[in-house]
């Protein structure tokens, strides 16, 4: 399988726990991305990479929020003292520069107890 | 700020009918647009494209039509089978300025009944 793998698939943590998510992309693909989704909502744009640099930044990602992409392969997300807000569906995707299409993985689903 | 709107939350077809989701768009910069399928418990898949330099693409049963006067875009599915429900999303990007950051619309569920 060639496609984004995201681990885990769910995520159940306690309000104040932390969390890291991980993401694999697409081997030949340079730019990595994290986007969040709500129930009803579309998925919202939160940062992405491109090779190991971090270009941009949402200003959806507050200081708890970090990620990282060492040596431009798989992506960490981690997310600090969760709370109730942060229940969402995490999505991983990657992509080749310029007009090219995103190509996301299934998510990890994060619930805040 | 809402730069990418879905207005129709929900769309039923009878199987073998045409099903057309439409997409509305604020921000003028954009220039590479797209649509995605999704179903329960997966990721957005990619389906087709579109560039600002053309007005039509087509792949197979798909079809999306751009009017950038309109700042319009609309996703035909011709003919329509019941495995093509599922929560459809419009996407765009301004290549320009933000690389292939894509931004979202909230969404259409289709329903194909057999």
């Amino acid at each position: 399988d060639t496609g984004v793998s995201q681990d885990p698939r769910h995520k159940i943590t306690k309000r104040g726990q932390n969390v890291t998510f991980r993401c694999d992309p697409i081997s030949e693909h340079n730019r990595l991305y994290w986007y969040r989704q709500t129930l009803g909502q579309g998925p919202e744009f939160l940062t992405y990479f491109q090779n190991e640099a971090q270009l941009e930044k949402s200003r959806l990602l507050s200081d708890r929020f970090s990620a990282e992409r060492p040596k431009g392969s798989f992506s960490t997300l981690e997310i600090q003292r969760t709370e109730q807000g942060d229940s969402a569906m995490y999505l991983c995707a990657s992509s080749f520069s310029g007009y090219s299409p995103l190509h996301f993985g299934n998510g990890t689903r994060l619930t805040v107890t | 700020d809402q730069q990418v709107k879905q207005n129709s939350p929900s769309l039923s077809v009878q199987e073998g009918r045409i099903s057309i989701l439409n997409c509305d768009y604020t921000n003028s910069m954009f220039d590479y647009f797209l649509w995605y399928k999704k179903y329960p418990a997966e990721g957005p898949t990619f389906l087709i494209s579109i560039s600002s330099i053309k007005d039509k693409n087509e792949d197979g049963r798909f079809t999306v039509f751009l009017n950038k006067s309109a700042k319009h875009l609309s996703l035909h599915i011709v003919p329509s089978q019941p495995g093509d429900s599922a929560v459809y999303f419009c996407a765009a990007s301004a290549q320009e300025t933000s690389g292939s950051r894509l931004t979202f619309g909230e969404g259409t569920q289709l329903t194909v009944n057999p």
